[in-house]
């Protein structure tokens, strides 16, 4: 079992719907949980964090906790073609552990 | 966000030849910093994990003679991929964790490595 999964894609939804983005985490100590977006050869850029179970709210952007089934999503309101991109999930795995670990990514291509 | 400054963007060597890859935190003070390497159509896989004054702590698999980091001070972190192969062309990007910041690490603009 990997230790961040993320559902590689690509999923593809039309301009101003919501897109869901899905994260599952093997280490039920983690205790920080980031959404980073990557678009083709280039960095990955901070889009969230979250630290606690519940929902947190960003601009178009919503990130979801629940530590109790190791899940972490993101969901992008109102989407646009300009969020057309890989989303990384990354989780400090590991006590005490300072590195994320991250999904694979999973690639999201908004079709206008 | 905090500014992670990576140099060159992209470096073409020799087979056999060194390259070196600087990682600059330029308006806060990073004492940890964090180099990942990125195949094509993959995700980052962390290589090491810098701290400023001490010896970098390297993932398994990968080769600290072969892959030098410096992390000389609270700004600056070095990669030099030494005796570079072909198979060692990839993106190479640093990071660095902003204190006080809940865990959250940055991303410098990554280094597209080719060696030819």
């Amino acid at each position: 079992q990997k230790e961040v999964e993320q559902n590689s894609g690509p999923l593809s939804v039309p301009e101003g719907a919501i897109a869901s983005l899905n994260c599952t985490y093997s280490d039920r100590g983690s205790q920080s949980f980031f959404w980073y977006r990557q678009y083709s050869g280039k960095s990955p850029e901070l889009i969230m964090s979250i630290y606690s179970n519940g929902d947190k709210e960003d601009g178009r952007f919503t990130a979801q906790l629940n530590k109790a089934s190791q899940y972490v999503s993101l969901l992008i309101r109102d989407s646009q073609p300009s969020d057309s991109a890989t989303y990384l999930c990354a989780v400090n795995i590991g006590a005490g552990r300072r590195a994320l670990t991250f999904g694979s990514g999973t690639r999201l291509q908004v079709q206008p | 966000g905090a500014v992670v400054s990576q140099h060159p963007s992209r470096v073409i060597c020799k087979s056999g030849t060194s390259v070196k890859i600087e990682c600059r935190s330029l308006d806060f003070q990073a004492t940890t910093m964090f180099w990942y390497r990125q195949f094509p159509k993959q995700s980052l896989m962390l290589m090491a994990t810098s701290n400023e004054g001490s010896k970098a702590t390297y993932e398994q698999g990968v080769e600290k003679d072969k892959f030098l980091i410096n992390h000389a001070s609270l700004t600056l972190s070095t990669l030099t991929v030494t005796s570079a192969h072909p198979e060692d062309s990839s993106f190479y990007i640093c990071s660095a964790r902003v204190l006080g910041s809940g865990n959250t690490i940055y991303f410098g603009e990554g280094s597209w490595l080719t060696v030819v």
